[in-house]
């Protein structure tokens, strides 16, 4: 089965400047589609980036980015300028057949003013 | 677009009795709906996957007779968990994936949480 790794339980950046989320997976399928969730507070998810696994260039929205090398099985996200409102729990996900939905056990960010 | 509703948001009752959770997409058709829980501080787990029309598939160790789930329309999944117990209490979460456009995405619904005395 399919795991998703997130090995930082919190962080911290301050406001306005750069913080990087690490995400690892394990899986054998060459193709496939990641993805970075928020939930703030209020425990709505939120989707922040996709990535589909074909393509090579790393997807990017707005201040969000990410980092993905598909050999080393690594998809980093990025968040660039950090606003107050970034803080929240982060997840990383791996979509797994049947578009199930496996994620990773969450990093905390806190953005300090 | 893309806007997963979930009725209701908060419930409370009593031990024995069943409650039932509305999940609802209001501006796209979803091939696919998902259940999820959450304990606090913790991530999600998927309950079970429910396609319109047909029964759903449970996750290994959900029981499907306590937390019944129907898919009767493009828009419309509802979880019922029944004779709740205080065990059940936790936050329920259901997500939709579109039937056109960028189907691997799945949206969530705002969640409801389930208290049982």
């Amino acid at each position: 089965a399919q795991t998703v790794t997130q090995s930082q339980p919190e962080m911290s950046v301050q406001e306005a400047e750069t913080v990087t989320l690490s995400c690892t997976y394990d899986t054998s399928e060459s193709d496939y589609y990641l993805f970075w969730y928020k939930q703030p507070p209020s425990r709505q998810m939120i989707l922040v980036i996709r990535q589909e696994a074909y393509k090579q260039q790393n997807a990017t929205e707005n201040r969000f980015s990410v980092n993905f090398q598909k050999a080393a099985k690594s998809f980093s996200l990025k968040i660039s300028d950090s606003q107050l409102g970034d803080a929240a729990m982060y997840f990383c996900a791996y979509m797994e057949y049947g578009n199930k939905l496996v994620f990773g056990a969450g990093t905390i960010l806190r953005v300090k003013s | 677009g893309a806007v997963v509703s979930q009725h209701p948001s908060w419930v409370i009752c009593k031990s024995g009795t069943s409650v039932k959770i509305e999940c609802r997409s209001l501006d796209f058709q979803a091939t696919t709906m998902f259940w999820y829980r959450q304990f606090p501080k913790q991530s999600l787990m998927l309950m079970a996957t429910s396609n319109e029309g047909s029964k759903a598939t449970y996750e290994q160790g959900v029981e499907k007779d306590k937390f019944l789930i129907n898919h009767a329309s493009l828009t419309l999944s509802t979880l019922t968990v029944t004779s709740a117990h205080p065990e059940d209490s936790s936050f329920y979460i259901c997500s939709a994936s579109p039937w056109t456009g960028e189907r691997e995405t799945q949206y969530f619904g705002p969640g409801t949480r389930l208290l049982v005395l």
